[in-house]
């Protein structure tokens, strides 16, 4: 079975600065890979996603996320991260055969700090 | 485009208590699902619903009930709340049930049990 981890709980960043958020996960051949992100007060929307392909996607707000298959990470980035970017992101994990559900990590809190 | 409306939004249940959350999609998806999301837990399948006329449980099923009304709508019942039952629900609903078809989520049901 698939499983996903996001090793950091919570993570400040300065307005500006760059930002990478991890996510590893376990699978023995190639999940679907998202990134959702949660404001406060509301649902879930999806940021990116991976299926297959290049291995760097694009997303949504300026997000990038690169699927290295080596290391089984999924990472988040953004170059420059804006105060509005403070939310909750959530990785998660989908295996290609049909009957399964999609798995999500526990979710990573960022603050933006000025 | 309303997307994925989920009511109440907000509701303080009593032990033993009943209630009936309610989601209605208007993307014509095939399929829905209801989400608890808990601090620090991510976030637990706990019913889903692949096509209209078909429901099958997730990962926390216990202490509830699903109705697949038509295609619009998926209803999660609390027959006798409990206070392990206090989370913020969520209702999602993709194109179809695979995990290539993102997820669209409403924005919540925060559900207290005293």
């Amino acid at each position: 079975a698939q499983s996903v981890t996001q090793p950091d709980i919570h993570i400040t960043v300065s307005e500006g600065a760059s930002l990478e958020l991890r996510c590893n996960y376990s699978y023995g051949a190639t999940p679907y890979l998202f990134w959702y992100v949660q404001s406060p007060g509301q649902g879930l929307q999806l940021l990116l996603k991976y299926f297959s392909g290049d291995t760097l996607v694009q997303g949504i707000k300026g997000f990038e996320a690169e699927f290295k298959r080596s290391q089984s990470s999924f990472n988040l980035r953004k170059p420059s991260v804006h105060w509005s970017d403070a939310a909750e992101y959530f990785c998660a994990v989908g295996a290609q055969q049909a009957g399964t559900a999609l798995i999500f990590g526990k979710g990573t809190t960022l603050s933006v700090s000025s | 485009n309303a997307g994925v409306t989920q009511t109440p939004k907000f509701q303080v249940l009593k032990t033993g208590q009943s209630m009936t959350l309610q989601c209605a999609q208007d993307m014509n998806h095939n399929s829905m699902y209801w989400y608890r999301q808990d601090p620090g837990m991510g976030l637990r399948l706990i019913y889903y619903s692949a096509s209209e006329g078909t429901t099958d449980k997730g990962e926390v099923p216990n202490g509830y009930n699903v109705s697949r009304l038509n295609k619009r709508e998926f209803s999660l019942r609390l027959e006798s709340a409990a206070p392990s039952q206090t989370s913020v629900y969520f209702c999602a609903s993709s194109a179809r049930q695979a995990n290539n078809s993102p997820l669209h989520f409403g924005n919540g049901t925060r559900l207290t049990v005293t």
